[in-house]
């Protein structure tokens, strides 16, 4: 069965630091990984998808995540952290065969000035 | 393209009431899928519907019940409303593609926030 861990429920970072939110995935079969951002009460609007086309995958905002088969990662960074980044970020896998998403708990990015 | 749109935003009901609540999805897609976000139990899946038909369902109880239109739209019902029914619930539109591998992007709405009080 597919599944995503994120670590780190919160993170914390100065504008314009390099952000970093881990996720790694358990599958055993090539995963479809999407990351979705949710500002608050708002819907989840999606960042990038990996789809085995590319390991390294740019997304909107600046956002982009590498697929790291031998370490079943597939970590978010943006070189650079803008005060509009706040928010809580998921990463989901789709079940194998299906559109069904299993997402991970998320991590909360926090940017301070 | 007008997104996926979700009515009503908020609903507060009571404990043994019912709801439904509605989403349209991207024009074209045929794919609608509901999702259960809760603080304890975060992002869970509750059903997919497919041409009219449920194609995929969550482990949810019999309380919690969808339907498919012609037009793609979709409802969902929860009969019975417990407490811990309250979340925000939402819907994601996806192409469909019909016996594809999978995976397909699903956009997702801005949800319903209900309250059971």
């Amino acid at each position: 069965a597919q599944s995503v861990t994120q670590l780190g429920s919160h993170v914390s970072v100065s504008e314009g630091a390099l952000v970093l939110l881990r996720c790694n995935y358990s599958s055993s079969v090539p995963p479809y990984l999407f990351w979705y951002v949710q500002y608050p009460n708002q819907g989840l609007q999606l960042l990038l998808k990996y789809t085995s086309a590319a390991t390294l995958v740019k997304g909107i905002n600046g956002f982009e995540a590498e697929f790291k088969k031998s370490e079943t990662s597939f970590h978010l960074t943006k070189p650079s952290a803008h005060m509009s980044d706040a928010a809580e970020y998921f990463c989901a896998v789709t079940v194998y065969n299906t559109d069904k998403l299993i997402f991970g708990t998320g991590t909360r990015l926090q940017v301070f000035p | 393209k007008a997104g996926v749109t979700q009515t009503p935003r908020y609903l507060i009901k009571t404990r043994g009431q019912q709801v439904t609540l509605s989403c349209s999805p991207i024009s074209g897609h045929r794919s609608v899928s509901w999702y259960q976000q809760t603080p304890g139990q975060g992002l869970q899946f509750l059903f997919e519907y497919f041409s009219e038909t449920q194609r995929n369902k969550g482990n949810f109880p019999g309380r919690f019940s969808g339907r498919q239109f012609s037009n793609s739209r979709s409802e969902m019902n929860v009969s019975t409303l417990e407490l811990g029914d309250s979340a925000l619930y939402l819907c994601a539109s996806s192409a469909g593609l019909a016996g594809g591998p999978g995976g397909d992007t699903q956009y997702f709405g801005p949800g319903t926030r209900l309250t059971v009080l």
